[in-house]
């Protein structure tokens, strides 16, 4: 079964406006990990969170880590078209050395 | 080179065929993965090398899946008697160090039998 579950599964919104994705996890983590893809190619990571951070910041995304409700938050402020992609979390558990990921959240950005 | 390649970009093949896909991980990087993508779905682990360990296999969904990776470098995944539900996006990764950390991906074969 998936490690992380993204939520919601498709987001649309309007440019300048804010997107939030959740991403939920069943077992304890060491690290928690947000990547984007675009039009099904290569994943970029975007952020990486620990599990004793709570928040994390770069440019325009905010990351969250809440480790008692096992989830996290990526908010995008501001957003513009080219965030369209979607969006996937990842994470390892325990001394697993494979981090599995979501289905993820396919964000659409209207100019 | 500055990031992990794939090649090739695209392929397409008939059911039965055999298919090689190569990736090239970050120079350095010591542990590797393999994953698949089907169609507006996330990715399912395949493989994991690291190192001169013992490649962690548990992911590979049938025994028509193999994979090798010579030299602790460059890495082949073949696929032996291809069917449709095969079709996918099959992406490679590397890391620096293994275990949770950030995952450097390739562009990823695009993979199509008909």
């Amino acid at each position: 079964s998936q490690q992380g579950e993204e939520d919601p599964q498709a987001l649309s919104i309007q440019e300048g406006e804010n997107a939030t994705m959740n991403c939920s996890y069943k077992t304890s983590i060491n690290n928690l990990q947000w990547y984007r893809q675009n039009s099904g190619r290569g994943l970029v990571h975007l952020i990486l969170i620990r599990s004793n951070e709570r928040e994390k910041h770069s440019g325009r995304l905010r990351v969250t880590l809440d480790t008692s409700k096992k989830s996290s938050s990526l908010l995008i402020t501001a957003s513009r078209a080219a965030d369209t992609a979607s969006y996937f979390c990842a994470s390892a558990s325990g001394g697993s050395y494979i981090p599995t990921f979501g289905r993820g959240t396919s964000l659409i950005v209207h100019p | 080179g500055a990031g992990v390649s794939q090649s090739p970009s695209n392929k397409v093949t008939e059911k039965g065929k055999d298919v090689e896909l190569r990736c090239d991980p970050i120079s350095g990087h010591t542990a590797l993965y393999w994953y698949r993508q089907s169609l507006g779905q996330g990715l399912e682990f395949l493989i994991y090398f690291q190192g001169n360990s013992a490649p962690d296999k548990s992911g590979l969904p049938s025994d028509r899946f193999s994979a090798e990776r010579t030299g602790g470098s460059v890495s082949t995944l073949t696929i032996q008697r291809t069917q449709q539900e095969d079709s996918a996006v099959y992406l490679c990764a590397s890391t620096g160090q293994g275990a949770g950390d950030t995952q450097y991906f390739g562009p990823g074969t695009r993979l199509t039998v008909l």
